[in-house]
């Protein structure tokens, strides 16, 4: 069973910048993409961006100027940056798998939450 | 960006009852269409793929149907382990978009 776990830390000030990690255990990173997602308190949910394991990248175009992701394969991790927080950055984080085909997410993290304030 | 809207955004029912929750594409999205369930406090869970597939493991009283613009999830019998929100999802573009999310409460 492919368990995906955040982490990362769960207050960041604004300006700087917000980093997180995705654990990948119980299957292989490779060959999947990989998303992020958040979701602030009581909204729906936005698409951060994807990676694949070849490196190669996709991001939300209202993002894309402030998000870097990556990918170790060696550590079956893969991981988000999003830079010049504010507070509409506040969100619990979720890291998912994609399926490739249907563009689905078929295993989640069970989320991060992060705080943007001073 | 492809606009997702669901319809209603709450909704109260009751055990037993059959549900209908609506999703439109702003433009055409064939069956690329998944449909999720969350709880408060938990990650989004799997229901439906492709518009009218079911993810494994997922009950048969919840069906998905529709292609191009206009999507339906139903569940048949609601149980009491069915209130929760629901999301559209749609992956014709590669920059996904979700539905704003339906509410099912109990009544």
């Amino acid at each position: 069973q492919v368990q995906l776990q955040e982490s990362g830390p769960g207050l960041v000030k604004p300006s700087e910048t917000l980093s997180l990690t995705c654990t990948v255990s119980g299957g292989s990173i490779s060959s999947y993409y990989w998303s992020w997602i958040r979701q602030p308190a009581g909204k729906g949910l936005e698409w951060i961006g994807r990676i694949y394991t070849s490196g190669s990248t996709n991001y939300n175009p209202s993002l894309k100027s402030r998000v870097t992701m990556s990918v170790d394969t060696s550590k079956n991790q893969f991981s988000l940056k999003l830079s010049s927080v504010t507070a509409a950055d506040t969100a619990v984080y979720y890291c998912a798998r994609v399926v490739a085909v249907a563009g689905n997410f078929d295993y989640w993290g069970q989320g991060t939450l992060v705080t943007v304030s001073s | 960006d492809i606009q997702m809207t669901q319809s209603p955004s709450s909704l109260s029912a009751s055990v037993g009852d059959r549900v209908t929750i609506t999703c439109r594409a702003s433009q055409s999205i064939s069956s690329y269409l998944n449909w999720y369930q969350q709880k408060p406090g938990k990650a989004p869970k799997l229901l439906i793929y492709a518009a009218s597939s079911l993810q494994s493991g997922v009950p048969s009283r919840f069906s998905g149907s529709g292609s191009g613009t206009d999507f339906t999830l139903t569940i048949s019998s609601l149980q009491p382990e069915d209130f929760a929100t629901y999301y559209c999802q749609q992956s014709y573009s590669t920059w996904c978009t979700f539905g704003q999310g339906t509410k099912l409460e109990i009544k």
